[in-house]
């Protein structure tokens, strides 16, 4: 079945760290997208990517980086710069059709700090 | 620029109550509309979507429609089951992202 994995489910960061949170699709979508969700803030965009080999900053980037090699894979570093990591990190991906086209979700990665 | 602004919750209902959950936007254009549920721990599905005023959109005895004239797009249902306990968002599609609202929880007891 197509759809999108993210990994791990749980994931734990020291203080100093940096950790990699994992997206792949199956769905040959072309763009692909990362939110934080915090209890009772609905979801926040972190960055996105229309193209292979192109992202851009979403509303709180700041903390974060990603990379777009190849079209299937967006993993996402919450760096050492992201002071206040815990969250639920969720992946999603959209194929072609302008606005019409609804996104579809990994189920995510809980990120919590040791 | 595009907002969306959802009814707080929890909204708490007994079986087989009527659901509504308010929603209503602000955005430039004619944006698509969505509304996502999410269930406990995982991430979230397409419930169901309009993509042009007065359409209305249903999934599985949920249903919501396009108002251009009140910028709305409440989510309503005839009756709920203990199986709709989740949390609802209301989401538009600006410029190359969609925009959410901050989720409306639904607790439904026997």
């Amino acid at each position: 079945d197509g759809g999108i994995t993210q990994s791990p489910k749980y994931l734990f960061r020291k203080e100093g760290q940096n950790v990699t949170l994992s997206c792949e699709q199956n769905l040959n979508h072309d763009a692909m997208y990362w939110y934080r969700q915090d209890p009772g803030q609905g979801l926040r965009l972190i960055y996105y990517s229309q193209i292979v080999n192109d992202f851009q900053k979403g509303d709180i980037a700041e903390g974060y980086s990603v990379s777009r090699e190849k079209k299937e894979s967006f993993p996402l570093t919450v760096t050492s710069a992201q002071k206040n990591p815990t969250a639920f990190y969720l992946c999603a991906s959209t194929g072609q059709g302008g606005g019409n086209q609804p996104q579809h979700f990994g189920d995510g990665t809980r990120l919590s700090i040791l | 620029g595009d907002s969306v602004t959802q009814m707080e919750g929890p909204v708490t209902l007994s079986e087989e109550a009527f659901l509504t959950i308010n929603c209503t936007y602000t955005a430039t254009g004619y944006p698509s509309l969505f509304w996502y549920v999410q269930y406990p721990g995982e991430g979230l599905q397409l419930l169901l979507k309009a993509t042009k005023a007065d359409d209305k959109g249903s999934n599985k005895g949920f249903e919501a429609t396009y108002r251009k004239e009140t910028t709305s797009f409440h989510l309503e249902k005839g009756s709920v089951q203990v199986s709709d306990s989740a949390v609802y968002f209301c989401a538009l599609k600006g410029f190359q992202k969609l925009v959410f609202g901050t989720g409306t929880r639904l607790l439904v007891s026997p």
